[in-house]
């Protein structure tokens, strides 16, 4: 049973570019979330997918946008980066009919310079 | 709006110590409740959570947590630690809403056990 996976591992950008990252969800699960991990923080929530819509979101600009495909994998896609944007980005998957835990992937490191 | 307090960002303790990682919540609806560690360059991985019942929850590896509504806290225990239990440990609450929670996580508090 494959747990959640997450690509790519790592990612370099510069100022002003765009980047997508992926996330595969747990088997069974059909509700991806994404966070941000900035170094020596907490993970802070950005949005959440479920039936291919975005649920919740976090306090983060349009910058920030995400998609979710039938088969509940996702990506979220960061335009115009900045420095600030440096973080290891987290995805977590759960069952969106009333479960309680999310289970994370390895994450992200996006560097941008 | 729901926030967590990690009230220690660092413990140093020594192998075979007792250790306790201390976490408050503040809320005004019930809230589920979560430890996560993550090991270096490592994501989060789910350590205890309490949802109802029971007010004290156990981990397999040797970790207990206990709800307390009146002090808002949810302190993390072990009574004896290893040098495998360096990692950085977070405190996060989510409001039951029927599938569509998120976490709001602490800051982390970063446990370092010596031989």
């Amino acid at each position: 049973d494959a747990g959640v996976t997450q690509s790519p591992t790592h990612l370099i950008k510069t100022r002003g570019q765009q980047v997508t990252l992926r996330c595969s969800p747990k088997s069974g699960h059909d509700t991806v979330s994404w966070y941000q991990q900035a170094l020596g923080q907490g993970p802070q929530f950005i949005f959440q997918y479920y039936e291919e819509e975005e649920r919740q979101r976090g306090n983060f600009p349009d910058r920030f946008s995400g998609h979710q495909f039938p088969n509940y994998s996702s990506e979220l896609n960061v335009n115009a980066l900045l420095l600030g944007d440096s973080a290891l980005y987290l995805c977590a998957s759960s069952l969106g009919s009333g479960t309680d835990t999310q289970y994370f992937g390895p994450g992200t490191r996006l560097t941008v310079l | 709006a729901q926030s967590v307090t990690q009230l220690d960002s660092q413990v140093p303790v020594f192998e075979e110590a007792p250790v306790e990682l201390r976490c408050n919540y503040s809320s005004s609806v019930s809230v589920y409740l979560f430890w996560y560690v993550q090991y270096p360059n490592q994501g989060l991985q789910l350590l205890l959570k309490y949802l109802s019942g029971s007010t004290l929850v156990e981990s397999i590896n040797g970790f207990e947590a206990e709800f307390n509504k009146s002090q808002t806290s949810f302190h993390l225990r072990k009574p004896s630690v290893h040098i495998s239990d360096t990692a950085e440990y977070f405190c996060a609450v989510s409001v039951p809403q029927g599938g569509s929670e998120k976490l709001v996580f602490g800051k982390g508090t970063k446990l370092t056990v010596n031989p």
